[in-house]
This record gives C-alpha cells, sequence and structure tokens, in this order.
C-alpha cells in the first residue's frame, strides 16, 4: 500500500499568514492526489483534486502544487474559516489511502 | 441540491452484521462512482470500498477485505455497504462519498452514520 506521510501534524498560526502543508508519498503517484479540509462535527470537503486543480466555490487562497512524491497545499492568507483539521489521499492506486492530517490551530 | 444521506448505524455486539444505506439526491446517481470512508473516533480518514457507475469494478480495503459487501441500486439513487463479522476496530463514522466516474476524487459527501462494535 503506498504510504501518505503529512507535515507537521500540528500547526499554529495567525489571520493573514501564509501556510504551507506538506504530503509525501511512499512512491510516485503522479498527480494523483487530493487534499480535503475537515471542521470539528462536519464531513470532509474537497478543496484539490489532480494535486493542484481548485474544486468549484473554493476560494482562491488555496492552492495545490506538486507530482510524484511530494506534494504541497498553502494557503496564501489564512481566514477565521480556514482552522480546521486538513488531509492529503493518494487516488493513483488502489487501496486508497490518507495522510495522518494536519490540525491548523489558532495561533 | 446535491446530497447524500447515509443511514443504519447503530449497536451491534462483535460478530454481528448491519447493513448501511446512503440515498443519493439532485444528481445522476447512475453517472457516478461511490465510496464508503470511515473515521474512527478521534482519528484520521480510512478510505474503505468504491464502486464504479455500473458496479464493474469494485475495491475494497484490506482491513475489510472478505467481511465487507459494497454494492448499489441505480433505480434506487442507493448505495450501500453490508458489513459482516464486524470487530471492534470497525467502530467508526461512515461516509458515503461521490466521486466523478474516471475521476480519482470524492467530491460530495454525507454527513455520516455512526456504527459501534461493543458487547
Amino acid at each position: 500500500d503506498i504510504q501518505m506521510t503529512q507535515s507537521p501534524s500540528t500547526l499554529s498560526a495567525s489571520v493573514g499568514d501564509r501556510v504551507t502543508i506538506t504530503c509525501r508519498a511512499s512512491q510516485s503517484i503522479s498527480s494523483w492526489l487530493a487534499w480535503y479540509q475537515q471542521k470539528p462535527g462536519k464531513a470532509p470537503k474537497l478543496l484539490i483534486y489532480e494535486a493542484s486543480t481548485l474544486e468549484t466555490g473554493v476560494p482562491s487562497r488555496f492552492s495545490g502544487s506538486g507530482s510524484g512524491t511530494e506534494f504541497t497545499l498553502t494557503i496564501s492568507s489564512l481566514q477565521p474559516d480556514d482552522f480546521a483539521t486538513y488531509y492529503c489521499q493518494q487516488c493513483d492506486t488502489y487501496p486508497w489511502t490518507f495522510g495522518q492530517g494536519t490540525k491548523v490551530e489558532i495561533k | 441540491e446535491v446530497q447524500l444521506v447515509e443511514s443504519g448505524g447503530r449497536l451491534v455486539k462483535p460478530g454481528g452484521s448491519l447493513r448501511l444505506s446512503c440515498t443519493a439526491s439532485g444528481f445522476t446517481f447512475s453517472s457516478y462512482s461511490m465510496n464508503w470512508v470511515r473515521q474512527a473516533p478521534g482519528k484520521g480518514l480510512e478510505w474503505v470500498s468504491s464502486i464504479s457507475s455500473s458496479s464493474s469494478y469494485i475495491y475494497y480495503a484490506d482491513s475489510v477485505k472478505g467481511r465487507f459487501t459494497i454494492s448499489r441500486d441505480n433505480a434506487k439513487n442507493s448505495l450501500y455497504l453490508q458489513m459482516n463479522s464486524l470487530r471492534a476496530e470497525d467502530t467508526a463514522l461512515y461516509y458515503c462519498a461521490r466521486g466523478p466516474d474516471g475521476s480519482r476524487y470524492m467530491d460530495v459527501w454525507g454527513q455520516g452514520t455512526t456504527v459501534t462494535v461493543s458487547s
């Protein structure tokens, strides 16, 4: 199975900060990577698919990049609504696998 | 409005069985792949199973293979997960999620149904 490793596990930041989350795959997954945001008690929400394509309706402050084994999710200017947990997910090969999550907290 | 509503979760004893359902509305169900994803209390997301739009392709996580069966009824806009030989480690919130057919992501999620396996 392909292992997905996110870093950091927890991130403390302030409103307005630029935030970057990294996701590494244990083998190449081309660009078959998605990013999701999850708030407490809510279902995950798709932010980005195919590594860099922004889902319709997602604010442009979110962006994704990378290919192969290393990927990043960037929030250009953190907003109060962005404090949440973020997961990467590889969809190159079954079984699909998620990273362990990155919790973005208020500093 | 595009919507997925899960049901069927409850408390069940180890070794027991349960069938989860997911009812879709607001989109052409038969044109989409469907998935089950679970989240144990306080833990991360775990993909469980996927089924293509015509049920031609089905995949399972190793942790549930041989115990869980995914199926769908396109005439009823419904997705199912038959869960047998349940274990304590199957305790989780189970989400159904839509995936555009031929795509490799999940763009619409339900709110989940809770399965608790305990004696």
